[in-house]
């Protein structure tokens, strides 16, 4: 199965400062089938990025993610308060379909 | 408004069996795979099964696999997983989640979720 690495597991920034996190693949993930998620304390996942790099319905231009075979990137330009929690990578592109293990965006 | 509303979660003995259900509405729910993907306390996500749109395709993570059952009832507009032998190892909150894309195999990312029922399988 494909293994996802996460990193940093956490992120220590201020509002207004940029997040950038990493997911790296144990092999390459087929046709960037590679999504991000969000998740708040006590609540569900929340779908950011599907393709690698399209956002999901609803989701503010201020996240964005790149990257394709085994190295990707979620970008968050400007963290807003409601940011802070902690994302996860998915990929789809051999099953079965696998989760990295989150990083934590926390307030400094 | 799509929602999906978990229920029949619970305190379970080593051994013992549950079923957790999920009430879909807001969408065509005939159009979508579905899947239960799981959460331990403190931990990250896990994928456990999937199930197409014609009940006639179904999968299951190797760690539930021979335990486990997935199907789903149209009429009900509701997905089921039948969780049989459980072991400490299962307590999760378990979430319902529909496929990413309408009339496609479960085969791809999550885009809406239940609020998750939460499992605890202890003595």
């Amino acid at each position: 199965e494909t293994v996802l690495t996460q990193s940093p597991g956490t992120l220590s920034l201020s509002p207004g400062e940029r997040a950038t996190l990493s997911c790296r693949a144990s092999q390459s993930v087929s046709s960037s089938y590679l999504a991000w998620y969000q998740q708040k304390p006590g609540q569900a996942p929340r779908l950011l990025i599907y393709g690698a790099s399209s956002r999901a319905t609803g989701i503010p231009d201020r996240f964005s993610g790149s990257g394709s075979g085994t190295n990707f990137t979620l970008t968050i330009s400007r963290l807003e308060p409601e940011d802070f929690a902690v994302y996860y990578c998915q990929q789809y592109g051999s099953s079965p379909r696998t989760f990295g293990h989150g990083t934590k965006v926390e307030i400094k | 408004e799509v929602q999906l509303v978990e229920s029949g979660g619970g305190l379970v003995k080593p051994g013992g069996s549950l079923r957790l259900s999920c009430a879909a509405s807001g969408f065509t729910f005939n159009s979508y795979s579905m899947n239960w993907v799981r959460q331990a306390p403190g931990k990250g996500l896990e994928w456990v099964s999937s199930i197409n749109s014609g009940s006639n395709y179904k999968y299951y993570a190797d760690s539930v696999k021979g335990r486990f059952t997935i199907s789903r009832d149209s009429a009900e507009n509701s997905l089921f997983l039948q969780m049989n032998s459980l072991r400490a190892e299962d307590t999760a909150v378990y979430y319902c989640a529909r496929e990413g894309i309408a009339g496609a195999g479960p085969h791809y990312y999550f885009d809406y979720w239940g609020q998750g029922t939460l499992v605890t399988v202890s003595s």
